[in-house]
């Protein structure tokens, strides 16, 4: 059963600090990987997608790193700015379960003035 | 688009009472997502459809559940008689058909709060 875990759970910085979210999981047999964005009562945002065969994906100021081999991804915010205060998760899509994906419990980033 | 939009976004009720939530997928998307958000639990797929057809329903809790999509623009997910432990986020999410340009991108509704007291 693929497991999805997120490090750290919480992260707090100040404006204009590089940051870094983590994303592991168990089986690495997957099809690709979502990073979402969950703000205080509403839905998720999707913000990127990267494909098993691909290393990175970048958008804006969001890079999102893929290693299958190792079970891990990254998702690095460059110049964080208070607007980016949300919780961050990951899900996986494993290779032959169509469009299942499996969610990461999530990291709830602030970003502090 | 409008994006998939959900409806009630909240919802309180007493146990025992059923409990529909509605669901309107993003135009031309073909796959329909139905999930759960609780704090102990995080978020769990319940069903998923593909073209109206449900497709895996391993992750709905128990027989007091139950989801439709009698067209491609419409979905309900049921539960009756509800419970309190049934309170949560209830999440609808579309995507385009796989092998499309885009197509396993996720796009997700705001929601609907149930509470069951």
């Amino acid at each position: 059963k693929q497991e999805v875990t997120q490090i750290p759970a919480a992260l707090s910085v100040p404006e204009g600090e590089n940051l870094v979210l983590n994303c592991s999981f168990t089986d690495s047999a997957i099809y690709n990987l979502q990073w979402f964005r969950q703000d205080p009562g509403k839905g998720l945002t999707s913000l990127l997608l990267i494909q098993s065969s691909q290393r990175e994906q970048t958008s804006g100021r969001l890079n999102a790193s893929l290693d299958k081999s190792s079970g891990r991804s990254t998702l690095y915010i460059a110049a964080s700015q208070p607007g980016d205060s949300a919780t961050y998760l990951c899900a996986v899509r494993r290779s032959g379960t169509a469009s299942k994906l499996t969610f990461g419990t999530g990291t709830r980033l602030q970003v502090t003035l | 688009d409008a994006g998939v939009i959900q409806s009630p976004r909240h919802e309180v009720t007493e146990m025992g009472q059923e409990v529909t939530l509605r669901c309107k997928p993003i135009s031309g998307h073909d796959y329909l997502f139905w999930y759960r958000q609780t704090m102990m639990r995080g978020l769990e797929l319940l069903i998923y459809f593909n073209n109206n057809v449900p497709i895996d329903d391993s992750g709905m809790p128990e027989d007091r559940f139950s989801a439709k999509m009698p067209n491609a623009s419409f979905s309900t997910l049921k539960i009756q008689p509800s419970e309190p432990r049934d309170s949560a986020v209830y999440f609808c999410a579309s995507s385009l058909p796989r092998g499309s340009r885009g197509g396993d991108e996720q796009f997700f509704g705001p929601g609907t709060r149930l509470t069951v007291l």
